[in-house]
C-alpha cells in the first residue's frame, strides 16, 4: 500500500523564524514529491516539487529536502511570514500509476505563523 | 491567465439523487484530474482525463464517473448519492498527460442530506 503521512497535525512558529514541515512515505515507488498550501475555501496551491532522483530543490523562501534512505520529505520556509499560515499537504506520484496524474496526499499540517 | 474554475461552488442534494460537477482547466492545459476531500480520508484521487480519455481511476465505486470534452473541460457525475458522498470535490489541471505539477480549482462543496 502506497502511503504518504504527515504525522504532525499542527505547527506554530514565530514570524521570521524557520518553519519545517515533515512528511514520510512508506515505500520507494514514487517518482515526484510535491508540496501544496491550502487556505480555507480555496483549492490547494502548488508550491514546489522534487524529483526522486534529487535531494534538494529551492524556490525563493521554500526549500524541499528529500532523504530517500529515510523515506522522508521536508519543506523549509525561511523566513516565515504570517501569510504563510495555512494547511500544507505533501503529495507523491506513484510510479505504478503509469505516468498518469494520480497524486497521493498526506493528511496535512496546519501551520500558524505568529507576528 | 485565468486559473481552474469549478461550478457550482456549493451544492445541496438529497440521498438517491445524482449530481454533475463541472471543471474548466487553465487555458492550454489538456489534463484534468478530480479529487475528493473529506475530513476522514483527506484528499483522494478519483480519475484523470486527457484528450477525452480516462487515463487512471482511483478506488471509488462505479457511481462516480467523468468525462472530458474536446475543449478539455471536464465533468464528473455521481449517481445515487449517499450521505458519505458529502465532500469537497476538487479539479486539477496540468499541461500534459500525467503532469505531476497540478493546479487546483476552488472546489465544489457537495452536501448530501
Amino acid at each position: 500500500d502506497q502511503q504518504v503521512k504527515q504525522n504532525s497535525p499542527s505547527l506554530s512558529v514565530q514570524e521570521g523564524r524557520i518553519s519545517i514541515l515533515n512528511c514520510d512515505y512508506t515505500n520507494s515507488m514514487f517518482d515526484y514529491f510535491l508540496w501544496y498550501k491550502k487556505y480555507p475555501a480555496e483549492g490547494p496551491t502548488f508550491l514546489i516539487s522534487i524529483s526522486s532522483i534529487k535531494d534538494k530543490n529551492e524556490d525563493g523562501r521554500f526549500t524541499v529536502f528529500l532523504n530517500k534512505s529515510a523515506k522522508h520529505l521536508s519543506l523549509h520556509i525561511v523566513p516565515s511570514q504570517p501569510g504563510d499560515s495555512a494547511v500544507y499537504f505533501c503529495a507523491a506520484r506513484p510510479i505504478s500509476s503509469g505516468n498518469t496524474g494520480k497524486l497521493i496526499f498526506g493528511q496535512g499540517t496546519t501551520l500558524q505563523v505568529k507576528p | 491567465k485565468a486559473g481552474v474554475t469549478q461550478t457550482p461552488r456549493y451544492l445541496i442534494k438529497t440521498r438517491g439523487q445524482q449530481v454533475t460537477l463541472s471543471c474548466s482547466p487553465i487555458s492550454g492545459h489538456r489534463s484534468v484530474s478530480w479529487y475528493q476531500q473529506t475530513p476522514g480520508q483527506g484528499l483522494q484521487f478519483l480519475f484523470e482525463y486527457f484528450s477525452e480519455t480516462q487515463r487512471n481511476k482511483g478506488n471509488f465505486p462505479g457511481r462516480f464517473s467523468g468525462r472530458q470534452f474536446s475543449n478539455s473541460r471536464s465533468e464528473m457525475n455521481v449517481s445515487t448519492l449517499e450521505l458519505g458522498d458529502s465532500a469537497l470535490y476538487l479539479c486539477a489541471s496540468s499541461l500534459l498527460a500525467g503532469g505531476h505539477e497540478q493546479f487546483f480549482g476552488p472546489g465544489t462543496r457537495l452536501t448530501v442530506l
